[in-house]
């Protein structure tokens, strides 16, 4: 079973440049997140989709940050304009779980995308 | 919403001891805590996760702990080797569909 794929794997730019990040999700799965990860600490949420609607995005910097998942599959996330404390490891997950399922499947992560701005 | 505790940040161990990592948990509606296991510039990987139906659960070296009544959770490794060296996250979710809400992280350094 191939894995979640995710794109680029390093990332440098100056802060109030934009970037993208792509992931693509293990086959079937329903459910797609996006964590952050600053150094140091523990993946923090994103967002969540569920196909291709927004389920969690309480934790998104909205002014900065968007995310899409237009036809269910594939996730972009961007950042624009982006800030020094944006440096961070942005880990894409999927699982098969969807809401109000009865059962919690595993979430399965990509390697990441480190970016660092400066 | 979840806050997820995780201590300690560190933990160092000689080889062939055992290590333990607690969590505590805020929100009671939480019923799944899995444990992750982050080696360095890698991806967290699940290496055991246990259900609130359940209070303990074992895999090899590796075992789980839910006090479902105090909202804690531990994770035991036994026999430890230096390839266990990583950073170890927990984590808690509601029923099926939730995010995961992460601890922070221990880092655990195992010696020969």
């Amino acid at each position: 079973e191939a894995g979640v794929a995710q794109s680029p794997r390093y990332k440098i730019i100056e802060k109030r440049q934009s970037v993208a990040f792509w992931c693509n999700p293990i086959s079937g799965h329903a459910t797609l997140y996006w964590y952050q990860q600053i150094l140091g600490q523990g993946p923090k949420l994103l967002i969540q989709f569920q196909n291709n609607g927004v389920v969690d995005d309480s934790q998104l910097p909205k002014d900065r940050f968007s995310a899409e998942r237009l036809k269910g599959v594939d996730s972009t996330l961007k950042i624009q304009p982006a800030k020094l404390e944006d440096s961070a490891v942005y880990l894409c997950a999927s699982s098969f779980s969807t809401a109000g399922g009865s059962y919690n499947s595993p979430l399965h992560f990509g390697n990441g995308t480190r970016l660092t701005v400066t | 919403g979840e806050n997820v505790e995780q201590h300690p940040s560190t933990l160092s161990v000689q080889e062939g001891d055992s290590a333990v990592i607690k969590c505590t948990y805020s929100d009671s509606a939480s019923n799944y805590f899995p444990w992750y296991k982050q080696e360095l510039g890698k991806r967290p990987q699940l290496i055991i996760d246990i259900r609130s139906n359940v209070g303990e659960k074992k895999d090899q070296r590796i075992a789980v702990t839910l006090n479902k009544t105090a909202k804690h959770f531990s994770l035991h490794i036994t026999e430890t080797q230096p390839e266990d060296s990583a950073v170890y996250f927990c984590a808690a979710s509601r029923n099926s569909g939730y995010a995961l809400n992460f601890g922070k992280g221990t880092s655990l350094l195992v010696t020969p």
